[in-house]
């Protein structure tokens, strides 16, 4: 079963407002990604944070990780049509590297 | 970041009929991985592909449904075997170079079994 839940499972929004991504995790992990994908396709690598830290950024995304509720956000700022498309978080729970993708979110955003 | 070249890209194929996905990394990676996406669902991880010995299968999946070979650092492929409607669905490649570093994807064959 997978580790990780995410919501909103959907999530429509307008250009230029700011999107927020969910994810929950049942047990200790390494790591947690974060992932884009379109259309169905390969998956594009977003963010990385490790377990002893609490916040990254990258451009216009940021995310958080909270250890202790075993939870992490997504944030994308001032969002364009191009952000539409699946996201997914994904946790690293030992060295074997294996990730555990939680359900995705699927966000539009309108021009 | 590596670079994943994953064939084919799609394909049609026949219920009873095998398919070899083949998955090349333009630089040696330590780890190498392969998942299944069905249908609007999240990806499950298949099997790790191990250099040189037996991949490391997960919960539900076995060797003689999908055979996986990895005979060196850059290239592993992925045999979905006695195919049938149900195993339509999306198949990654996964690569990192390290437990604690990020995973880079192919693009991934769009598989579709009639």
């Amino acid at each position: 079963s997978q580790q990780g839940e995410e919501d909103p499972q959907a999530l429509s929004i307008q250009e230029g407002e700011n999107a927020t991504m969910n994810c929950s995790y049942k047990t200790s992990i390494n790591n947690l990604q974060w992932y884009r994908q379109n259309s169905g396709r390969g998956l594009v690598h977003l963010i990385l944070i490790r377990s002893n830290e609490r916040e990254k950024h990258s451009g216009r995304l940021r995310v958080t990780l909270d250890t202790s509720k075993k939870s992490s956000s997504l944030l994308i700022t001032a969002s364009r049509a191009a952000d539409t498309a699946s996201y997914f978080c994904a946790t690293v729970r030992t060295n074997a590297g294996k990730s555990t993708f939680g359900d995705g979110t699927t966000l539009t955003v309108k021009p | 970041s590596a670079v994943i070249s994953q064939k084919p890209s799609r394909d049609i194929c026949q219920r009873g009929t095998s398919l070899t996905i083949q998955c090349q990394v333009d630089s040696q990676v330590t780890m190498m991985f392969w998942y299944r996406q069905q249908p609007g669902q999240s990806l499950t991880l298949i099997a790790t592909a191990n250099q040189g010995s037996e991949a490391t299968y997960e919960s539900g999946f076995v060797i003689d449904k999908f055979p996986i070979s990895r005979p060196n650092l850059t290239f592993s492929t992925l045999t979905v075997s006695n195919m049938s409607p149900e195993d339509s669905s999306i198949y990654l490649c996964s690569v990192k170079d390290g437990g604690d570093t990020e995973a880079f994807f192919g693009q991934g064959t769009r598989l579709t079994v009639v």
